[in-house]
């Protein structure tokens, strides 16, 4: 049973370019969260997506955008890179239907640098 | 809003004893918790949550935490440590609203000496 997966593990990019995330659920699951991990900081939300449709968004501009596509896979786009994007980039995915309680599960994470 | 607090920066322990991570809460309404476990370089592992029920949730790895709600507390505990549970923790809340959202602490470290 594969878990979440995320490509790509690496990448750096410079101020002022986009960059593209890449995220597959696990086996079953049907949505899809971001969140966006600082050096030595918790995770934060960025966006929920369900039924290729964002559902929630938490405080982040809206040079975070992202996608859904039919089989449940979702990508994170960020433009006009700023130094303070550098995190982690992790990838969650869970049962929209028990959307109170279902336990969301993790990816690797995409460690993103901008120079 | 909802919130959780890990007041401990890192906790020290000796491979064998018991160890106790701790996390208190501040939520409107049913808290909904969970404990997650990032080792180096990688994404969050689940090792438990609480929705209801028992007061003592019982997860991976031996790990289990105990929901107190006078106190507003759920600690995550240990009966033996393993030098292998050296790692970061972070105990999270899910946020009012529609969806699973998760309000997660800032962390803390945990270091087993052998």
């Amino acid at each position: 049973d594969a878990g979440v997966t995320q490509s790509p593990t690496h990448l750096i990019k410079t101020r002022g370019q986009q960059v593209t995330l890449r995220c597959s659920p696990k086996s079953g699951h049907d949505t899809v969260s971001w969140y966006q991990q600082a050096l030595g900081q918790g995770p934060q939300f960025i966006f929920q997506y369900y039924e290729e449709e964002e559902r929630q968004r938490g405080n982040f501009p809206d040079r975070f955008s992202g996608h859904q596509f039919p089989n449940y896979s979702s990508e994170l786009n960020v433009n006009a890179l700023l130094l303070g994007d550098s995190a982690l980039y992790l990838c969650a995915s869970s049962l929209g239907s028990l959307v109170s309680t279902d336990t969301q599960y993790f990816g690797p994470g995409t460690r993103l640098t901008v120079l | 809003a909802q919130s959780v607090a890990q007041p401990e920066d890192q906790v020290n322990v000796a491979e064998g004893n018991p160890l106790t991570v701790k996390c208190t809460y501040s939520v409107s309404g049913n808290p909904y918790l969970f404990w997650y476990v990032q080792y180096p370089n990688r994404g969050l592992q689940f090792l438990l949550k609480y929705i209801t029920g028992d007061n003592l949730v019982k997860g991976s790895y031996g790990f289990e935490a105990e929901f107190n709600k006078s106190q507003t507390s759920f600690h995550l505990k240990k009966p033996s440590a393993l030098v292998s549970d050296s790692a970061l923790y972070f105990c999270a809340v899910r946020d009012s609203g529609a969806t699973n959202k998760l309000i997660f602490g800032t962390g803390t470290l945990l270091a087993v000496q052998p």
